[in-house]
Parts: C-alpha cells; structure tokens; sequence
C-alpha cells in the first residue's frame, strides 16, 4: 500500500540556518513526489515536485528537495531560513500516473528570528 | 477565474442541517477534487472528477455525503444530516487533467465547516 511518512510533527529552526523537514514514502511503482505548504487560513501551494531526472528539484520560495531512491525519501531544504517560512509543509506522492495523491500528515515549521 | 475559489469561507449550522459548499474551479481545469481536513491532519480524499462525471467517490465517508459538477466546472458538496464530526475545512482542488501524474493541484482556500 501507498503511504508517506512526515516523522517530526514540528521543527524549530533559527533564521538565518539551514532547515530540512524529513519525508519518506512508500510505493511499488515510480514514485511523483510533491511538496506543498500551508499558511494559516489558507489553501495548499504548490512549491515543489519530482518527477523523473535530476534528483535535486529547485522549487518556490529558495526550496529544494533531494530525491533518494535507495533510502525512499524526499527531504525538504533551504539554506537559510527565513520568519517568514514558518507554516505547514505537507509531502504527497502519487503512484506512477494514478491520479491519487497520498499525503503525509503534515510539519509544522517554525523559523525563530 | 485566477485561482481555485471556494465558499462560503466559513460555515456554523447545527446538527441535523443541511449544507452545500461550492467550488469554482480555474477555467479550463477538467479534473476537480474535494478533500476533507481536520486539524494537525493532511488532506483526506473525498471525491475526484472528471469533467461533469465523478471518476472515483470512494472517500466519501457515508450516504450524507454528495457531490455533482453538472457542468464540468462548478462543484457542490452537499451534506445532509450534518454531525458534529463533519466539523473540517473542506478543500476543493483542481488541475489541468486527471491522467498525468506529474499534474499539480491548485487549492482554493477552504470552507470551514462548523457543526454545534
């Protein structure tokens, strides 16, 4: 069965440091990985996906996200962490061309100034 | 339209109501998906559609639940009977087509729903 994992319910990270939120999943055919954030009081964005190729996707807003294969996950990054990154960061996968998207249940992301 | 748009934004009736969320989709989007959120959850599925047609209604949880799209583009959630455990936001979502897996979802910004 599908399934995606988000193990930290929050992550606390200073402005200015590096910031991962941690995503694994688990499919039986080709994985399309998704990010997506939530601000309060507001519909799911977009921000990034894998697809096929290059395992480093560069998304919105200064995000990245590695694609790990052998290790079945789609890290969330950025550099340097801004206030205003703080939200909620959802990972979501679909199986090959299925059109269902499997979500994890969500990151609560809190840059502190 | 520009985006996903959704309302009411916000809703408070009372148990036993009858209830209808609209979902206007971005013009052109052929697929359409009603999601259900509860706090600190990820997105639950409801129902997907495909133009006026509904492709897959497994996640709606009981017979209160119903959705239409005569159109192939508005769509209503209907809730009959409303309970206290229908209290969520509501997402509707939309994308060019259903058939791709690369296809990203635009998200309006959600009908909370309270039920007393």
């Amino acid at each position: 069965a599908q399934s995606v994992a988000q193990p930290e319910d929050q992550v606390n990270v200073a402005e200015g440091n590096p910031l991962t939120v941690k995503c694994t999943y688990s499919v039986s055919g080709n994985p399309y990985l998704f990010w997506y954030v939530q601000y309060p009081n507001r519909g799911l964005q977009f921000l990034l996906k894998y697809i096929t190729g290059d395992n480093l996707v560069k998304g919105s807003y200064g995000f990245e996200a590695e694609f790990n294969k052998s290790q079945t996950s789609f890290h969330l990054k950025k550099p340097s962490a801004l206030v205003s990154d703080s939200a909620l960061y959802f990972c979501a996968v679909r199986e090959n061309s299925n059109y269902q998207l499997i979500w994890g249940a969500g990151t609560k992301l809190i840059i502190k100034p | 339209g520009a985006g996903v748009s959704q309302t009411p934004s916000n809703k408070v009736t009372e148990k036993g109501k009858y209830v209808e969320l609209r979902c206007d989709p971005i013009s052109g989007h052929t697929a359409l998906y009603w999601y259900r959120q509860s706090l600190g959850q990820g997105p639950e599925f409801l129902i997907y559609f495909q133009g006026t047609g509904a492709a897959d209604d497994s996640g709606l949880p009981n017979d209160r639940f119903f959705a239409v799209r005569p159109e192939g583009s508005v769509s209503t959630l209907k809730i009959q009977r409303t309970e206290r455990g229908d209290s969520a936001v509501y997402l509707c979502a939309s994308s060019l087509t259903g058939f791709s897996g690369a296809n990203v979802l635009t998200f309006g910004a959600g009908s909370r729903l309270t039920v007393l």
